[in-house]
């Protein structure tokens, strides 16, 4: 069984500085995808970013990087110079791949979020 | 960003009430998704459909009936609703290919059950 640990319920951090948001997963697979999501208060789901578990480096897309700690199974956000608009739920999600229908799909398991609150 | 669209965003609904929500995406994916975000609780996986075919359904009670007629279009009815069923349920997309299959959610339906 998967399983997807987010430590930390809420942050707070002063706009333009940095912040680093905790996921530690667990699982037995080899091969497995890392995700996360943000949420605003409107409710949908942005997705942000992704790490395969046989990536040698680091992701990064724009302000955010993956901090990818295979060995210590932690799959940390780090968003740079935060702005208000970065205000919202973010969720840590993991994937195993699953075949069945003729394709194969992500499912995905999601931790518990955390909130971040950038003040100005 | 329209990939992944869903109505009605909101919905009241009596227990003896039938409603159905609607997903639908615009990006080509072979796998629709419907999740259930209760408060303080994560993400829960409803349903999953591959190519038209229903491939996953976690435990989820009768009440609660997917559709999905095309790639493009997803449906839930719903029907003699608890309160305890009232969140936000989101429907999600992905190609279905890869290993890096990325879900894109659209903005949720937020149902209340009285």
């Amino acid at each position: 069984a998967q399983k997807i640990t987010q430590t930390q319920p809420g942050m707070f951090v002063q706009e333009k500085e940095a912040v680093t948001l905790d996921c530690t997963y667990d699982t037995s697979d080899q091969s497995y995808g890392l995700f996360w999501y943000k949420q605003p208060s409107s409710g949908e789901m942005i997705f942000l970013i992704y790490q395969g578990s046989y990536d040698e480096q680091n992701a990064t897309e724009g302000r955010y990087s993956l901090n990818f700690q295979k060995a210590r199974k932690s799959a940390n956000l780090v968003i740079s110079a935060s702005q208000l608009g970065d205000s919202a739920m973010y969720f840590c999600a993991m994937r195993e791949a699953t075949n069945a229908g003729g394709t194969s799909y992500g499912k995905l398991t999601f931790g518990q979020g955390t909130i971040l609150t950038v003040h100005p | 960003e329209t990939g992944v669209t869903q109505t009605p965003r909101h919905l009241v609904m009596g227990m003896t009430n039938k409603k159905s929500l609607k997903c639908e995406q615009h990006l080509g994916h072979n796998a629709m998704y419907w999740y259930k975000q209760s408060a303080k609780k994560p993400l829960e996986l409803m349903f999953v459909y591959s190519l038209e075919e229903r491939v996953e359904n976690n435990s989820v009670p009768s009440r609660f009936s997917p559709e999905c007629p095309n790639s493009s279009h997803l449906f839930l009815h719903l029907h003699t609703l608890q309160p305890e069923d009232s969140a936000l349920y989101l429907c999600a997309s992905s190609r279905g290919q890869g290993a890096a299959d990325t879900q894109y959610f659209g903005p949720g339906t937020r149902l209340t059950v009285l």
